[in-house]
């Protein structure tokens, strides 16, 4: 069965630093892998997704994330945070590009400092 | 476009008492789900449809019914009230991505 892990549930960042938000999977075959964002009291909206291909995504917002398949591990980054991505962020995994039935991580509760 | 509506936004029930929450979509896909989410534990899948006519169960299905006569609508049903049942819930859309709704906040005591 899929698995998802994401092993922090609150980071702090200064804004203008670089963000890394971690998410490691386990499923035997090829994942289609997801990073959503949840904004207090809001649905989750996608960030990106990954199918095949170029196993570094770009999504909205600037963030990207990258496949490793070594790793089991499909990393989220941003280069410079700002205020607003304060929120919490979900990875998740499916077994296929055309169905729901995702597996989500635990969820990173990203603060931001001023 | 409204996307994914769901209703009510808030609920308070008391232990045993049923109800409906309703979700809506206006992108005509096919594909909707019943999620829950709970502190620390991610959204759990509780039911989905891949099309009118057709639901199955997902990971926490018990205590719960759903049905989709339509396309657009697909409604959760809670028959008998439990604290447990206490949770944020979201219907979504799915299209090579997910589309939620703004979530339902039930409270039972």
């Amino acid at each position: 069965a899929q698995s998802v892990t994401q092993p922090d549930i609150h980071i702090t960042v200064s804004e203008g630093a670089s963000l890394e938000l971690r998410c490691n999977y386990s499923y035997g075959a090829t994942p289609y892998l997801f990073w959503y964002v949840q904004s207090p009291g809001q649905g989750l909206q996608l960030l990106l997704k990954y199918f095949s291909g170029d196993t570094l995504v770009q999504g909205i917002k600037g963030f990207e994330a990258e496949f490793k398949r070594s790793q089991s591990s499909f990393n989220l980054r941003k280069p410079s945070v700002h205020w607003s991505d304060a929120a919490e962020y979900f990875c998740a995994v499916g077994t296929s590009s055309n169905t729901g039935k995702l597996i989500f991580g635990q969820g990173t509760t990203l603060q931001v400092k001023p | 476009n409204a996307g994914v509506t769901q209703t009510p936004k808030f609920q308070v029930l008391k232990t045993g008492q049923s109800m409906t929450l309703q979700c809506a979509q206006d992108m005509n896909h096919e594909y909707m789900s019943w999620y829950r989410q709970d502190p620390g534990m991610g959204l759990r899948l509780i039911h989905y449809s891949v099309g009118a006519g057709i639901t199955d169960q997902g990971e926490v299905p018990n205590g719960y019914n759903v049905s989709r006569s339509t396309t657009e609508d697909f409604p959760l049903r809670l028959l008998s009230a439990a604290p447990s049942q206490t949770s944020v819930y979201f219907c979504a859309t799915f299209n090579y991505g997910y589309t939620f709704g703004s979530g339902t906040r039930l409270t039972v005591v």
